[in-house]
């Protein structure tokens, strides 16, 4: 079967920095999105990785290793904004969105 | 600013009864999804549609139908609501992007609860 492993939750501090991790089994590989969820919100649209690496947007990063089936989500310099759920969704052979059950990021004072 | 729109944020339906959620996107995108989201899951997909009057069933369709009569309204409609569909439910919409590079735009949910 297809399976996306995340954490269910974890804790940071404002200003820190933390790493939210995506692993993955899934039939064949065609790139890997996360996305943001506030609370009570529409998700949205984060990064897309298809290529191993880490790719950089601002405060946020994402990295991707195919032969590990592994991905991480960095968010640098933590802001009390980034409470949120994040989700990693991978692309299959049939072009089908596999998602994970998110992972509830709470940051503290 | 609003690109897809959901009609109803809250519904409250008795077992038996037809229940309509609308989605309407404003971006002349190709496809739109219908998903429903619970707590400890992934994103199921209900059905989706990759054209006018075109649909597709996702992985979990039973209970479930849809109607894309014109490109931008895609509305999902269960036909006779059960305790079980008691969810959140998201639209999403999408352009067809290179390889697996479709970004999907969602709305910001419908929550239905069915007693």
């Amino acid at each position: 079967g297809q399976n996306i492993d995340q954490p269910t939750e974890m804790t940071a501090t404002e200003g820190a920095i933390v790493q939210i991790n995506c692993t993955y089994q899934t039939s064949g590989f065609n790139g890997l999105f996360w996305y943001q969820q506030h609370a009570g919100e529409a998700p949205t649209f984060l990064s897309y990785n298809v290529l191993d690496g880490l790719e950089e947007k601002g405060r946020f990063s994402s990295f991707l290793s195919r032969s590990k089936g592994y991905s991480y989500l960095l968010l640098k310099e933590l802001q009390m904004k980034d409470s949120a759920s994040y989700l990693c969704a991978v692309v299959d052979s049939n072009y089908q969105l596999i998602w994970g059950a998110g992972t509830k990021l709470i940051i503290k004072p | 600013d609003v690109k897809v729109t959901q009609s109803s944020r809250y519904l409250v339906k008795r077992t038996g009864e037809k229940v309509f959620l609308e989605c309407v996107q404003d971006m002349d995108h190709e496809n739109m999804f219908w998903y429903r989201q619970d707590p400890g899951l992934g994103l199921r997909l209900i059905y989706f549609s990759y054209d006018v009057k075109m649909k597709e069933k996702g992985d979990i369709p039973e209970g479930y139908s849809v109607s894309r009569e014109k490109k931008e309204r895609f509305s999902l409609i269960l036909e006779s609501a059960s305790t079980n569909q008691t969810s959140m439910y998201l639209c999403a919409s999408s352009l067809w992007g290179e390889g697996g590079a479709n970004v999907l735009t969602f709305g910001a949910g419908s929550r239905l609860t069915v007693l």
